[in-house]
């Protein structure tokens, strides 16, 4: 069964602090992405990556940073997280291979910024 | 860029059937997906359509394409309270890269 992991469902952090939110898939996909949910606007992509080593910037990429040192991880980071950035961030997957296309999502991590 | 729309809010009675609809703006956007997002969880794919088909079935979903009015709907027959969840609209040009774009979702909430 495939499988995306978020290291943490649920995070609560002060203003200043530096967050970190880890994601592991076990499919050998290339692409990995970072989106952050909020209500009535859906999901937004903050960053992707399509290769290790490698990332671009999606729409919404102020205040956050990432790193993929291996194919099988991709890392959010909140170098100085602020309360606007609570929210339930999701991580995706895709592959090249396939038929479908489709995008394979990890459970969400729910961060809290006091 | 993509720009997708759907409903926020729908509300059927259990045994119903119930229909979220999306509209999008490319044109170009050849794989379609219907996803489920039940409370505190990830999103799921429930079914996708590739641009070149009309309509798609699948136990109770059936997904119906107009690529004429660039308009996707998801209907499900005999809602029941476990369908309850929020539905995305998504669309893709490609298995390659970020081109995937969605919808807000629609909270479908199913009445007893």
């Amino acid at each position: 069964d495939v499988k995306v992991t978020q290291s943490s469902r649920y995070l609560v952090k002060r203003t200043g602090e530096k967050v970190f939110l880890e994601c592991v898939q076990d499919m050998d996909h290339e692409n990995m992405f970072w989106y952050r949910q909020d209500p009535g606007l859906g999901l937004r992509l903050i960053y992707f990556s399509y290769d290790v080593k490698m990332k671009e910037k999606g729409d919404i990429p102020e205040g956050y940073s990432v790193s993929r040192e291996k194919k099988e991880r991709f890392s959010l980071i909140l170098e100085s997280a602020s309360t606007n950035q609570t929210s339930m961030y999701l991580c995706a997957s895709r592959g090249y291979q396939g038929d479908t296309g489709e995008l394979f999502f990890g459970e969400g991590s729910r961060l809290t910024v006091l | 860029g993509e720009d997708v729309e759907q409903s926020l809010f729908l509300s059927v009675r259990e045994g119903d059937s119930s229909v979220i609809n999306c509209t999008y703006t490319d044109s170009s956007s050849t794989y379609l997906y219907w996803y489920k997002q039940e409370p505190g969880a990830g999103l799921q794919l429930l079914t996708y359509i590739f641009s070149n088909m009309d309509m798609k079935q699948d136990q109770r979903l059936t997904v119906l394409l107009n690529k004429k009015d660039k308009h996707l709907s998801l209907r499900i027959a005999d809602t029941q309270t476990g369908d309850s969840a929020i539905y995305f609209c998504a669309v893709s040009r490609g298995n390659y890269g970020q081109n995937f774009v969605f919808g807000p979702g629609t909270r479908l909430s199913v009445l007893p």
